[in-house]
């Protein structure tokens, strides 16, 4: 069974530095594409970045580029998504996907949420 | 950057009734689209890829149609775990969602 499984719930204050995780089970994590997508309280999905473990080739939304930094760790099949200096309105959940068929996202870890305070 | 609008915004209907949500592109994505549900509380969940093919375990009574800039995802006699969140998505040169439909009881 294929499965995405995502770190914990974080609260941090802006400013600070952050680390999320997503490890894949179930499949040949080199040979699928993960993408993260953010969701804002109340809002809809918004796509982030996506990362091909493979090669570490990466492409980001140009509205988060700069912004976050996606990477994988191969030899423990997870893959992150940091921020170096976190802001208030990075609140959200924030979804790790494994891309399918080239175009969609077929499974997806449960959630991370995380909050920032001012 | 393909623009996905979805309406109604917000559809209500009572279980056993039949549902159909709209999502319209900006330009022809060809067949390239895909509806999610999302209930409350969970992870998004694929239902619909290609426009009309059900990803494995999804119920018969959810079908997608459509092509080009138009598309249709029909949802037959709605059961009470269909009231929830449903999304459009598709990939040109990157990523993007329809703002979401909300089904409501």
């Amino acid at each position: 069974e294929v499965q995405l499984v995502q770190s914990g719930a974080e609260v941090r204050k802006a400013g600070e530095s952050l680390k999320i995780s997503c490890k894949g089970s179930g499949y040949t994590f080199t040979s699928y594409w993960i993408a993260w997508v953010r969701q804002m309280p109340g809002k809809g999905l918004e796509w982030m970045g996506i990362i091909y473990p493979g090669d570490s080739d990466i492409t980001y939304n140009p509205a988060f580029q700069g912004q976050v930094t996606i990477s994988t760790d191969n030899s423990i099949n997870t893959a992150y998504l940091q921020w170096s200096s976190l802001k208030a309105s990075d609140t959200a959940m924030y979804y790790c996907a494994r891309r399918f068929a080239g175009r969609y996202f077929d499974n997806w870890g449960q959630g991370t949420l995380v909050t920032v305070s001012s | 950057e393909i623009v996905l609008r979805q309406s109604p915004v917000t559809l209500s209907l009572s279980p056993g009734e039949g549902a159909t949500l709209s999502c319209r592109a900006s330009q022809s994505v060809g067949s390239s689209l895909a509806w999610y549900q999302q209930r409350p509380g969970q992870a998004p969940r694929l239902l619909i890829y290609d426009a009309s093919n059900r990803a494995p375990g999804i119920p018969a009574r959810f079908s997608g149609s459509g092509s080009g800039t138009d598309f249709t995802l029909t949802i037959n006699s709605l059961e009470p775990e269909d009231f929830a969140v449903y999304y459009c998505q598709q990939r040109s040169n990157w990523y993007t969602f329809g703002q979401g439909t909300k089904l409501a009881i």
